[in-house]
């Protein structure tokens, strides 16, 4: 069975510029979220998808941020623009539906984000 | 949402049973106690969740007393593959809707 993919593994990009990065979850998991860990900090939420729709966008940080789950499938988290401050790793991870399985998380391998 | 405090790094000798303890004195009632696992750019891992007494499976130990104020994530021999960073983190996953918190972590370093 294939894990949590994310791409690009790294994206370099200047200030103002924007980025899209893209995670596909585990097949058959209803659940998706959104992690960042900016340098030196530890890892944020960001927010939990339930199929195509946004349960917790709490830790999304200003509205420069959209994240977006058409068809309940894959995700995209677009920056833009992009500010240094966004540098960092970002995390997706996915889980079954059920709410016992919620906190066994499966993480994909991040995507790391340089904003120069 | 319940503070965890753990060591921030640990040494060990390949072989060795490793303990890292995590404490969280004001854990809730509801709350489970989960930890992960995080080797260098890779993205966390589930290892284990518990929410009481003690739990295993074929990575770890989970030992949690009767107080839940503190538990203990045990690796029984552990190997060089087993440096990463260890995650202990407080939450409902069942009623609650409150996303996982992951902490500053304990790096545990395995040497031959």
């Amino acid at each position: 069975e294939a894990g949590v993919t994310q791409f690009p593994s790294h994206s370099v990009i200047e200030k103002g510029q924007t980025v899209t990065l893209r995670c596909d979850p585990i097949s058959g998991h209803d659940n998706l979220y959104w992690y960042r860990r900016v340098m030196g900090k530890e890892i944020k939420f960001l927010l939990h998808f339930v199929k195509e729709s946004k349960q917790d966008e709490s830790g999304m940080p200003n509205n420069r941020f959209l994240a977006e789950r058409t068809g309940g499938t894959y995700s995209t988290l677009k920056v833009q623009p992009a500010e240094l401050e966004d540098s960092g790793v970002y995390f997706c991870a996915s889980s079954q539906a059920e709410t016992w399985n919620r906190y066994e998380q499966y993480f994909g391998p991040g995507t790391r984000l340089t904003v120069t | 949402l319940a503070k965890t405090t753990q060591p921030i790094s640990m040494d060990s000798y390949e072989g060795q049973e490793v303990n890292i303890t995590c404490s969280h004195n004001n854990i809730a009632t509801n709350d489970y106690i989960t930890w992960y696992q995080q080797f260098p750019s890779q993205g966390p891992r589930f290892i284990i969740q518990g929410y009481k007494t003690k739990v295993t499976n074929e990575v770890a130990s989970l030992f949690i007393p009767a107080d839940r104020k503190s538990s203990t994530l045990s690796l029984p021999r552990v190997s060089l593959s087993d440096t990463a960073v260890y995650y202990c983190l407080v939450g409902d996953p069942i009623s609650g809707n409150t996303p996982l918190v992951f902490g500053k972590g304990t790096r545990l370093s395995v040497i031959a």
